[in-house]
């Protein structure tokens, strides 16, 4: 059972435009959020982290939204840029324990 | 910027074949993970190290697969026999602590394993 979902496998955004990735959950117990941006044969680069007492964390272009009662996380990256084309992850544990990860999202920022 | 090193980079093997892979963790990071990505998935958790002692390894194929982390440090694990099944990116992580605080985990570059 997938307990972190992905349900958009393909995004696509003009460069200079907001990417908005989403990513769902069902377990409650949550409360640590990753996102990770991955390119072809490469490993998962850590981008932004939220714990479950806060509802926003901002990191450059980077923004990550946790709706705790939604079960809903979302990463805004703006303005987006051709560099940012990758496979995004997210991924949410209960601390201490393992993080379950989504299928991934590839986003593709044209020019 | 210390990073996670892993190798081989990429293996091809026959099924029925041992293959083995090693991790080394950034330094000063007590917790280790492998993961396995197939294409199109997103990581799943293999086993998880806290120090030189197994935490978590329910994933683990535990007929065919093992690992260890004899020292607490750099890690191996090892499948035997490979399975076409198998074929996939093995991914090692680290942490800074892992068990008692939320923490990030910084991911190597993975090996992946073709099987034929």
């Amino acid at each position: 059972d997938q307990q972190v979902k992905q349900n958009s496998p393909s995004l696509s955004v003009q460069e200079g435009r907001i990417s908005i990735l989403n990513c769902d959950y069902t377990n409650s117990m949550f409360d640590y959020f990753l996102w990770y941006k991955k390119y072809p044969a490469e490993g998962p680069t850590f981008l932004i982290s939220i714990s479950s007492i806060k509802d926003k964390n901002e990191d450059g272009r980077f923004t990550v939204f946790l709706n705790k009662s939604a079960k809903h996380l979302s990463l805004h990256i703006v303005p987006s840029q051709p560099g940012d084309s990758a496979v995004y992850f997210c991924a949410a544990s209960v601390t201490g324990n393992q993080f379950y990860f989504g299928t991934g999202t590839s986003l593709t920022v044209i020019p | 910027e210390a990073e996670v090193a892993q190798s081989p980079r990429y293996k091809i093997t026959e099924k029925s074949q041992a293959v083995a892979f090693w991790c080394d963790p950034i330094s000063g990071h007590a917790t280790l993970y492998w993961y396995r990505q197939i294409l199109g998935q997103g990581p799943e958790l293999l086993v998880q190290f806290q120090d030189e002692s197994v935490v978590d390894d329910s994933q683990l194929p535990k007929d065919r697969f093992s690992a260890e982390r004899l020292k607490g440090v750099d890690s191996t694990l090892k499948i035997q026999p490979a399975e076409l099944g198998d074929s996939a990116m093995y991914l090692c992580a680290s942490s800074h602590r892992g068990l008692i605080t939320a923490d990030t985990q910084y991911f190597g570059p993975g090996t992946r394993l073709t099987v034929l």
